[in-house]
C-alpha cells in the first residue's frame, strides 16, 4: 500500500544551519508529494507541493525535489531561522484526494 | 488564516458520551476531509465529502459517522467515546476531490478541534 516514511525527530539546528528533514515514499504510480508545517497549537500549512517526478517545490526558502529513483521527497533550507521552529509532515496524494502523511518531524531552531 | 473554519475549538467530555465537531470549507471548495492527530498513529484520514456525497473512507470507527450538508458545511459525530479518541481532530477542504484522472488538488486545513476524553 501506500505509505510515508519521515527521519525521526526531533532535530535541533542552530540559526542559519542548513536544514535537511528526509521524506521517502511508497507508491504505485505518479502521487503528488507535499510539505505540510504545523506551528505550535495551529492547524497545519501547506508549506510546497510537487506533482511529478523531477519537481522542484519550493516556498519561503524551502525546497524539495520529487524523485522517482529514490522514492524521495527530502526537505531542505539553506539557512533557518527561529520562526521555522515548528512541525513537518510529509505527505503523499493521489486522485482520490486523501493524504497519507509522514510521522511529522520536530524541528527546533535555537538562536 | 486559510479560511477553514471549525467549532468548538476545545471540547472536554466523559466516557460514553456523543460530540457533534463542525467545519466550514472555504469558500468554494466541493470537498472535505476529516483527520484525526493523535500521538501514538500520528495523522490518520477519516473520511472524505465531495458535494454532499461520501467519496472516501479510511481508518473511520463505526461509532463515528459523519455527513455534509448542501451549504457544503460538515459535521463529524464521534459517539460512545472512549478515552483512546482523545485527539486533535481536522478538518481540511479542497476545491476538488472527485476522484477523477486529475492529481488532487491542494487541502487547506482548518485549525482543529482538541477533544478530551475524560
Amino acid at each position: 500500500g501506500n505509505s510515508v516514511t519521515q527521519m525521526e525527530g526531533p532535530v535541533t539546528l542552530s540559526e542559519e544551519a542548513f536544514l535537511t528533514i528526509n521524506c521517502t515514499y511508497t507508491a504505485t504510480g505518479y502521487p503528488s508529494l507535499f510539505w505540510y508545517v504545523q506551528y505550535p497549537g495551529e492547524g497545519l500549512q501547506l508549506l510546497l507541493k510537487a506533482t511529478k517526478a523531477d519537481d522542484k517545490g519550493s516556498n519561503k526558502g524551502f525546497e524539495a525535489t520529487y524523485r522517482k529513483e529514490t522514492t524521495s521527497f527530502h526537505l531542505e533550507k539553506g539557512s533557518v531561522q527561529v520562526s521555522d521552529s515548528a512541525v513537518y509532515f510529509c505527505a503523499l496524494g493521489r486522485n482520490t484526494g486523501k493524504l497519507i502523511f509522514g510521522q511529522g518531524t520536530t524541528l527546533q531552531v535555537k538562536p | 488564516d486559510s479560511g477553514v473554519t471549525q467549532t468548538p475549538k476545545h471540547l472536554i467530555t466523559a466516557t460514553g458520551q456523543r460530540v457533534t465537531l463542525r467545519c466550514s470549507p472555504r469558500s468554494g471548495d466541493l470537498s472535505v476531509y476529516w483527520y484525526q492527530q493523535s500521538l501514538d498513529q500520528g495523522l490518520q484520514f477519516l473520511i472524505q465529502y465531495y458535494n454532499g456525497e461520501e467519496r472516501a473512507k479510511g481508518n473511520i470507527l463505526e461509532r463515528f459517522s459523519a455527513q455534509q450538508f448542501p451549504d457544503l458545511h460538515s459535521e463529524l459525530n464521534l459517539s460512545s467515546l472512549e478515552l483512546g479518541d482523545s485527539a486533535l481532530y481536522f478538518c481540511a477542504s479542497s476545491v476538488d476531490g472527485s476522484g477523477g484522472a486529475g492529481k488532487p488538488y491542494e487541502q487547506y486545513f482548518g485549525p482543529g478541534t482538541r477533544l478530551t476524553v475524560t
